[in-house]
């Protein structure tokens, strides 16, 4: 059972363009989401993340927008550059608790033309 | 440069055969989680451990084990190893249990033929 289904699973934007990566979950239980950044060769590295108390964060050039009725959250990517193309994971987890996991998404491999 | 060190970067074994991959955490973090990364499966939690204990377990199979050492580094036994064994494993850590911000490492590549 996939717990957190992450679309598209690519993308190509061009330089100074949008990116919009979307994600949904399932388990009401969740209440930390954050996003990740891999690079190949590299571990993925934690970009930004949301608790469901707020609807939006942003860090800079990126922006998670939540919404917890729907069960979804989506990450954007403003004035896209050739740097951000990496892949992005999102993931879920329940804070606190001894019976922690995080749980991602299948990744969205993000192409940023020049 | 995340502060956590996997080795080795790349292993090729043959199928049956028995690895051990290491792992030592940022200074200071006592949480460490092992990960699993494929095409077909994505991102696939294993286990985890804090400060030496044995705190949540995923989709690990039983002929995978792990353990942390009192110096907090952490390894992962893989035997009776299959073809689709093969894959990314990481590692990582926090200083807390719980949804907090997890470094990982560059990766242990594991290849069995």
């Amino acid at each position: 059972q996939q717990q957190v289904k992450q679309s598209p699973q690519s993308l190509i934007v061009q330089k100074g363009g949008i990116s919009i990566i979307n994600c949904a979950y399932e388990n009401t239980a969740f209440d930390y989401f954050p996003w990740y950044q891999q690079f190949p060769g590299k571990g993925p590295a934690l970009l930004i993340a949301i608790r469901p108390d707020v609807s939006e964060k942003k860090e800079g050039r990126f922006t998670i927008s939540f919404n917890k009725s729907a069960k979804q959250f989506s990450l954007h990517i403003m004035d896209s550059q050739p740097g951000d193309s990496a892949t992005y994971f999102c993931a879920a987890s329940m804070a606190g608790g001894s019976n922690y996991k995080l749980t991602f998404g299948k990744g969205t491999l993000l192409t940023v033309n020049p | 440069d995340s502060g956590v060190t996997q080795t080795p970067k790349h292993l090729i074994t043959a199928t049956g055969q028995r690895v051990t991959l290491r792992c030592s955490p940022r200074s200071g973090d006592l949480s460490v989680y092992w990960y699993q990364q494929s095409l077909d499966q994505g991102l696939q939690f294993l286990i985890h451990y804090y400060n030496g204990e044995e705190r949540a377990k995923g989709n690990i199979l039983e002929r995978f084990s792990a353990q942390q050492f009192p110096d907090l580094h952490s390894e992962l036994n893989l035997s009776s190893l299959e073809l689709g064994d093969s894959a990314l494993y990481f590692c990582a850590s926090s200083l807390r249990t719980g949804g907090e911000k997890l470094f990982f490492g560059s990766g242990t590549q594991l290849s069995v033929l």
